[in-house]
């Protein structure tokens, strides 16, 4: 079964950066999209991005272009976030989520969360 | 970007009972190819969200058919009828018609 397993909670310093990872299993890895969606406290869901691991290929939403880097290693079935320059205002939970053929987020990573304080 | 407005915010509902949520676009949601990208989701409350109905009107595997979404174009709507304890929860629509990808802000679906 089609499973995304995402890194532990994270606790960060404002201006540091983090790197948060989504193990998938159950499907070939390279032959899906993998996005990234963040969720502020109390917030709704906003997109991040995403990731063609088949190739390395990126696409971001504008929001967030300087501020999410997305990578995959296509040897461990892994997609990574990487969040710089952090802010309170990047405090959150960051989920990834595979996208079906049919363009919808069928399988998502039981999310991380990330706080920002000195 | 596409805004997707959501009403109600809240929905206060009796089990058993019937609810109804929209879901509005400030654009079309018909891609050129044909297809319409508007999917329905569910949080429940500490897990992350999980689909309900993809492409307007198809119920994802596993999902009772309680759950019925239509509409085009612009204007959507998910209904839930015979509402059990286990719906309560957030419900958001997803635009992936248009880039950058747009939810809803969601609904909060508790008991009356």
């Amino acid at each position: 079964q089609v499973q995304l397993q995402q890194s532990g909670t994270e606790l960060v310093k404002p201006a540091s950066s983090v790197k948060i990872s989504c193990k998938a299993s159950g499907y070939t890895f390279t032959s899906n999209y993998m996005h990234w969606i963040r969720q502020q406290p109390g917030n709704g869901l906003e997109w991040i991005g995403w990731i063609y691991p088949g190739n390395g290929n990126t696409k971001y939403n504008q929001k967030f272009d300087g501020k999410a880097t997305l990578t995959a290693d296509k040897s461990s079935s892994t997609a990574y976030m990487q969040l710089s320059s952090l802010t309170s205002e990047d405090s959150a939970v960051y989920f990834c989520a595979r996208v079906s053929s049919g363009y919808y987020f069928d399988y998502w990573g039981q999310g991380v969360m990330v706080t920002v304080s000195s | 970007d596409v805004v997707m407005t959501q009403t109600p915010v809240s929905l206060p509902v009796s089990l058993g009972g019937q609810a109804s949520i929209s879901c509005r676009s400030s654009q079309s949601l018909v891609h050129s190819n044909g297809n319409t990208y508007l999917h329905w989701y569910l949080q429940k409350p500490g897990q992350s969200p999980q689909l309900l109905i993809y492409r307007v009107s198809n119920r994802f595997s596993g999902v009772p058919d309680r759950f019925s979404g239509s509409g085009s174009g612009t204007d959507f709507t998910l209904k839930i009828s015979r509402v059990e304890p286990e719906d309560l929860g957030d419900y958001y629509c997803l635009q992936s018609t248009h880039f950058p990808l747009t939810f809803g802000s969601g609904t909060k679906l508790e008991i009356k």
